[in-house]
């Protein structure tokens, strides 16, 4: 069954340092995409990044990077130089191409920059 | 500007009494699907819809409607709301591929007393 594993609930980190979130994942599916999203305290829902199961090089989007190892089946995020705005939940999500193209969410990260 | 707009963003309401929350994209995307969130549980798929008039069951459909009779247009319907429906729900939209990023909407604040 399709599953998406974020296996710490909140975490602190002090302003300025990298700091990298864990995400594993579970399918037999070949194609399928990875997504992480941000919720700040306000509440919308931010996307942040996206990596592609065949992509052969990791994401990058600014600060955000996306640690992508297919053989482990994690997708890990990490991000630079963390700034005080940078606390929020994330939510890592996947897709995968098949019929029923369902979208699964990890019950989220929530972290705290310490200034 | 595109993006996915839901009323009412805040709803209090009592057992049984028949709701709607509405969802509206303006980006032309053929997927929609409504999420619930709570705490703890991240967000659950209630139910999704590939195009007009395909509907399929996500996670936690039951005590949930919907219908897709426009393609911008995806209304999530509470027949019969309960307490266990208090949630955060969130629509969503996309193009139909496994890469494409979901937009959401600002979410609806639900209270069933």
């Amino acid at each position: 069954a399709q599953k998406i594993t974020q296996t710490q609930p909140g975490m602190f980190v002090q302003e300025k340092e990298a700091v990298t979130l864990d995400c594993t994942y579970d399918t037999s599916d070949p194609s399928y995409g990875l997504f992480w999203y941000k919720q700040p305290s306000s509440g919308e829902m931010i996307f942040l990044i996206y990596q592609g199961s065949y992509d052969q090089q990791n994401a990058t989007e600014g600060r955000y990077s996306l640690n992508f190892q297919k053989a482990r089946k994690s997708a890990n995020l990490v991000i630079s130089a963390s700034q005080l705005g940078d606390s929020a939940m994330y939510f890592c999500a996947m897709r995968i191409q098949n019929r029923d193209d369902k979208i699964i969410f990890g019950k989220g990260t929530r972290l705290h920059i310490l200034p | 500007e595109a993006q996915v707009t839901q009323n009412p963003r805040y709803l209090i309401t009592v057992t049984g009494k028949k709701l709607t929350v509405t969802c509206s994209q303006n980006m032309n995307h053929e997927y929609m699907s409504w999420y619930r969130q709570d705490p703890g549980l991240g967000l659950r798929q209630i139910y999704y819809s590939m195009n007009v008039e395909v509907t399929d069951k996500g996670d936690v459909p039951e005590g949930y409607k919907v219908s897709r009779k426009e393609k911008r247009n995806f209304p999530l319907i509470l027949e019969s709301p309960s307490p266990n429906q208090t949630s955060l729900y969130f629509c969503a939209s996309s193009f139909p591929d496994y890469t494409g990023v979901q937009y959401f909407g600002p979410g609806t604040r639900l209270t069933v007393l």
